[in-house]
């Protein structure tokens, strides 16, 4: 089945600077790969998506990037506020596979932005 | 809370003891899963139901049990044979149709005294 490793586990950057959070799957097929923002005790929101007809997509200040190739894909947020400071979450599923909406999630990164 | 309702929000329970966790969705959504949270380790698939009357096993099912009668309940058990159930519990739906894209609960922390 399919496996997903996310790094770091844990990220501190300053106000301002960026952040990079990456990401590898290990099933080729997967061909949908999200990013959920969980702040301190809430709930997992989705900030961003891509298929893997594409290479990267952005949405202000976020961006994601997918190397099909290499099975692996990154969350980028530029500019870091404080309000960035959560865990955030990476997964993939393969949305062919019955349409379950069966995604695996990654171990999850803790973000803290320094003001 | 986004149309969809877990309770309790917390919950203690001993040893040995089985305890049901509510999900309730006024989404109109047809999928639902429950994943578990624990630090350091994402979220963990349990189970997940694509229609009433019907569910699957995810990636973690021992010891929990789930029942789907009505397209807005899906309740989760966790039974005295799951060996450590303290967790944080999430609730999610999603749409038949169009992306993979859930909404979560606000979830429900269980610990075991």
């Amino acid at each position: 089945g399919e496996n997903v490793e996310q790094h770091p586990s844990t990220l501190s950057v300053q106000e301002g600077d960026s952040a990079v959070i990456k990401c590898t799957y290990s099933d080729s097929a997967s061909n949908y790969f999200p990013w959920y923002k969980q702040e301190l005790g809430k709930r997992p929101q989705l900030i961003i998506d891509i298929r893997s007809n594409v290479g990267e997509k952005k949405d202000q200040r976020i961006a994601v990037t997918l190397n099909k190739t290499a099975k692996h894909f990154s969350l980028h947020i530029t500019e870091t506020q404080p309000e960035d400071s959560a865990v955030y979450f990476c997964a993939a599923s393969n949305s062919f596979s019955g349409n379950t909406g069966k995604l695996i999630f990654g171990q999850g990164t803790t973000l803290q932005v320094k003001p | 809370d986004g149309g969809i309702t877990q309770s309790p929000k917390y919950l203690f329970r001993k040893e040995g003891q089985n305890v049901t966790l509510s999900c309730e969705q006024n989404l109109n959504h047809d999928a639902m899963y429950w994943y578990r949270q624990d630090p350091g380790q994402g979220l963990r698939l349990i189970y997940y139901s694509q229609i009433v009357n019907d569910f699957q096993k995810g990636d973690i099912a021992e010891g929990y049990s789930v029942s789907r009668e009505k397209k807005e309940s899906f309740p989760l058990t966790v039974t005295s044979a799951q060996k450590n159930p303290t967790a944080f519990y999430l609730c999610a739906t999603k749409r038949d149709s169009g992306a993979n894209v859930l909404t979560f609960g606000a979830g429900s922390r269980l610990t075991v005294l």
